[in-house]
């Protein structure tokens, strides 16, 4: 089935510790993005990726930064977390022909303690 | 700054009609979208509008107005599973996408 993974679903981990999660999508999309939900706010854009080979910063980058070696993965890797980063994070992936239409992954739900 | 307002919760009643209003200030518009996020779940794309008018999709319409800045979501004929949250996002002048915090859609039998 054509979307978007993400991995892992949900994660515990102490705050210092390095983590990163992963995401693939199989629609050839060429731009991807990373956001995260939290209560009472509107999905916040970390980083995002126009093609392969280029990133971007959104509005929350601080923390975090990305890859994108080729078409199909995206990941987002936290270098030391903190508890503010206890968030959903939603990939999410757009053909750039097209209005602007984003496909998302499941989310990763992480908990940082 | 960039606004996007919706009403935090909304109740309906299941068979009613519910319209659920964005308004936004934002730098440039490019469109503006409506996605459903069920609990626990992706949103999922429900519309797209970026000239003034209503876009019908089977039972959900949306509107625009450019000059006032305003939206809304019209959903008839409520089914239990329209229960979800509904999030507006509007596409700004370097084609970013500006979210709202949503709007949590409670149907009663």
């Amino acid at each position: 089935i054509a979307g978007i993974t993400q991995a892992p679903t949900s994660q515990i981990l102490a705050a210092g510790r390095r983590m990163t999660l992963r995401c693939t999508q199989d629609m050839r999309h060429n731009a991807m993005y990373w956001y995260r939900q939290d209560l009472g706010l509107g999905l916040r854009l970390i980083h995002y990726s126009n093609t392969a080979g280029t990133t971007g910063k959104g509005e929350v980058p601080d923390g975090y930064s990305v890859s994108r070696a080729n078409t199909d993965d995206f990941p987002l890797t936290l270098a030391s977390a903190v508890p503010s980063q206890t968030s959903v994070y939603f990939c999410a992936s757009s053909d750039a022909k097209g209005p602007g239409e984003l496909f998302f992954g499941e989310g990763s739900r992480l908990t940082v303690l | 700054g960039q606004n996007i307002d919706q009403p935090t919760e909304m109740t309906a009643t299941e068979g009613a009609i519910v319209q659920i209003n964005c308004t936004y200030q934002t730098s440039g518009f490019n469109g503006l979208f409506w996605y459903q996020q069920h609990a626990g779940e992706a949103p999922t794309f429900l519309s797209y509008n970026v000239l003034d008018g209503l876009e019908e999709k089977g039972r959900f319409s949306s509107f625009l107005s450019r000059s006032k800045g305003y939206s809304y979501l019209l959903l008839k004929e409520l089914q239990m599973k329209d229960s979800a949250s509904y999030l507006c996002a509007v596409m700004d002048s370097n084609y970013q996408l500006i979210w709202g915090a949503g709007t949590k859609l409670i149907i009663k039998p």
